[in-house]
């Protein structure tokens, strides 16, 4: 089936602090996990993309994690800064392929100063 | 290079009637896809065109319908609007399968 699901929904740290937000997916032949950043009244955005042949990747203070047995992948960001604040979201694509991407709900990051 | 634009920006209809929205995707990109965006559902993906055909199709009503044009722009219509669905809709473009998929700015539609 389709479903992705995402934790937590809500999630309030100190600037410097480390943030990290989890996804679950359903479909075991998904292959492409991207995180997107919407700040508010925005278009998501891009921020970084894993592929299932690879387990880390990161880019400056962020990383993102991936483990295909568990079917789970994690947004990691550390040193945090107000800017960061947004809702993020994680997606993976449908298994009949193409471009359909199934987001999570989305988490709502309030960095604090 | 320019980005996804989406016109119009703001839309209020009243119930019953239809709307068109439009999505000019990023020069080069052929597929274009379309989400529903509400506080309640998140980002729901409506469908996905790649070359004037529709590959994709998500869980919404006949009443959703949207086409892609030779020069891949792309529009969806809605008929016999209901409150519900106000909503931002998202168009996105992407160049191939399973790569960065660029959104516009969405049209935020409200019924009344």
């Amino acid at each position: 089936g389709e479903n992705v699901e995402q934790h937590p929904s809500t999630l309030s740290v100190q600037e410097g602090d480390s943030a990290v937000i989890k996804c679950t997916y359903s479909d075991s032949a998904s292959n492409y996990f991207p995180w997107y950043k919407q700040e508010l009244g925005k278009r998501p955005q891009l921020i970084i993309d894993i592929r299932s042949n690879v387990g880390e990747k990161k880019d400056q203070r962020i990383a993102v994690t991936l483990n295909k047995t568990a079917k789970h992948f994690s947004l990691h960001i550390t040193e945090t800064q107000p800017e960061d604040s947004a809702v993020y979201f994680c997606a993976a694509p449908y298994s009949g392929g193409y471009n359909k991407l199934i987001f999570g709900a989305g988490t709502r990051l309030a960095v604090h100063p | 290079k320019a980005g996804v634009t989406q016109t119009p920006r703001y839309l209020i209809k009243t119930r019953g009637q239809q709307v068109t929205l439009s999505c000019s995707p990023i020069s080069g990109h052929r597929s274009v896809s379309w989400y529903q965006q509400t506080p309640g559902q998140g980002l729901q993906f409506l469908f996905e065109y790649f070359s004037e055909t529709q590959r994709n199709k998500g869980n919404f009503p006949g009443r959703f319908s949207g086409r892609q044009f030779s020069n891949s722009r792309s529009e969806m219509n809605v008929s016999t609007l209901e409150l519900g669905d106000s909503a931002l809709y998202l168009c996105a473009s992407s160049f191939r399968e399973k790569t960065e998929a660029f959104f516009g700015q969405g049209t935020r539609l409200t019924v009344v």
